[in-house]
């Protein structure tokens, strides 16, 4: 088990570019999630994946969001012209269906920051 | 819409300093209530998880407890490495892990 993996760890890009984050699960893990956190607060739910079927979109994710799962492997996610208000910290977890009390294992995250 | 609500915000002790964070919640149907710790620039690691009113779980100096409207998070005489951002969350009922977190309480125990 050597954990989730994302990468970059930071990423300072300016307002109109376009940037894409990488994540690693735990290898034996069928489920996948992105969440993102401001300052002060608590995660929230972007997306899920179950497998390499992307099964849930929150409707914070505008259409400038795109994430993609191919293989039921590693995850990506794309912000296109990208928003002052996409400043935030992106972080990816993963778990395995099925489990009662199901954890999830989330990563060390993308800090964003967008000028 | 399902709410989570913590406090307080956040919290110095002094090491040794026992106390209890809250984790307040609507939710139409309790699937389970998880307690995260925080560090910064890390992403949120799983403490605990609770189902029932009335179960508690423990680990090292930390116990959570679970009631029908809140859970507590009691630390018992904390060290400084317990300073960390604690977290709690409920999932929505979805079938997957889509789970709404609090603001956190942010705790720093001094030496």
């Amino acid at each position: 088990d050597t954990g989730v993996s994302q990468n970059p760890r930071h990423k300072i890009t300016k307002r109109g570019q376009n940037v894409t984050f990488r994540c690693d699960p735990i290898s034996e893990h069928n489920r996948l999630y992105w969440y993102r956190q401001t300052l002060g607060q608590g995660p929230e739910f972007l997306t899920y994946f179950q497998n390499e079927a992307q099964l849930e979109k929150s409707r914070l994710l505008s259409d400038r969001f795109s994430a993609e799962r191919p293989k039921g492997s590693f995850s990506t996610l794309e912000i296109q012209r990208t928003e002052q208000g996409d400043s935030a910290m992106y972080l990816c977890a993963s778990s395995r269906r099925g489990q009662r009390g199901e954890q999830l294992f989330f990563g060390s995250g993308t800090q964003l920051s967008v000028l | 819409e399902d709410q989570v609500t913590q406090s307080p915000e956040a919290l110095r002790l002094q090491e040794g300093e026992s106390s209890s964070l809250n984790c307040s919640y609507t939710v139409s149907g309790l699937r389970g209530l998880f307690w995260y710790r925080q560090d910064p620039g890390k992403g949120p690691e799983f403490l605990f998880t609770l189902y029932s009113a009335g179960e508690e779980k423990e680990k090292e100096r930390l116990k959570a407890t679970l009631t029908k409207k809140e859970s507590f998070l009691h630390i018992t005489a904390p060290k400084p490495e317990d300073s960390a951002t604690y977290l709690c969350a409920v999932p929505e009922d979805t079938g997957f892990q889509k789970l709404v977190f609090g603001t956190g309480t942010r705790l720093l125990v001094s030496p």
